[in-house]
């Protein structure tokens, strides 16, 4: 059982408006990176986040922004969205090179 | 640029058949090689890794070959069970930039 935990798993959102995603990494993992995964594609890397501070970004525009806090759980927020921007959200945690745990995601609908 | 593709989006196989899903990537630089799998409404799972000094890597039911000379990846499941059937990953670790990159995915369809 993957010890990473996404909320909510499912929302709908209106084109426009604001979301937040969270994501409760797995106990001791101090890095988390954010993931966006369309209907049949692969995970494209949106940001990661080392001791609450940004330290990759993947090509995503600034409305894309996240969190760390001091407990290692993130947030993902995404503003003025878009209808592309309807996908599964991934969260995976680490705490080296490799071990990556993934969430079971927050499957995103803009309408 | 760099990417991770796959030659095959969807593979049927028999109960009890070896399966073998393959992967191409296109950064020589890459050194670090994970396959994925993904069930339906689930994340990513891991399921074994390589490293670029390497050419094999064998694990529980499950192999991962790796050529570099042609930049090519694959991973073999042998006994392939109906639990199998999912879609499968590769992905390239940016071990500068802590990155994956992900393929597009091959589906997986074990019949009994």
């Amino acid at each position: 059982e993957t010890g990473v935990t996404q909320s909510p798993t499912h929302l709908i959102k209106t084109r426009g408006q604001q979301v937040t995603l969270r994501c409760s990494s797995q106990s001791g993992h101090n890095t988390v990176s954010w993931y966006q995964q369309a209907l049949g594609q692969g995970p494209q890397f949106i940001f990661q986040y080392y001791r609450e501070e940004e330290n990759g970004r993947g090509n995503f525009p600034p409305r894309f922004s996240g969190l760390q806090f001091p407990n290692y759980s993130s947030e993902l927020n995404v503003n003025a969205l878009e209808l592309d921007d309807s996908a599964l959200y991934l969260c995976a945690s680490s705490l080296e090179l490799g071990g990556y745990t993934f969430g079971s995601g927050t499957r995103l609908t803009v309408v | 640029g760099e990417s991770v593709g796959l030659h095959l989006p969807t593979l049927s196989v028999q109960e009890g058949d070896n399966s073998i899903i393959n992967c191409a990537y296109s950064n020589s630089a890459s050194d670090y090689f994970i396959w994925y799998k993904q069930e339906s409404g689930k994340g990513p799972q891991f399921i074994i890794d390589i490293r670029s000094n390497m050419d094999k890597r064998q694990g529980q039911r499950v192999t991962v070959l790796l050529n570099k000379t042609v930049k090519h990846l694959s991973l073999q499941i042998a006994a392939t069970q109906p639990g199998d059937s999912a879609v499968y990953f590769c992905a390239d670790l940016n071990t500068g930039f802590q990155k994956l990159v992900f393929g597009t995915g091959t589906r997986l369809l074990v019949s009994p």
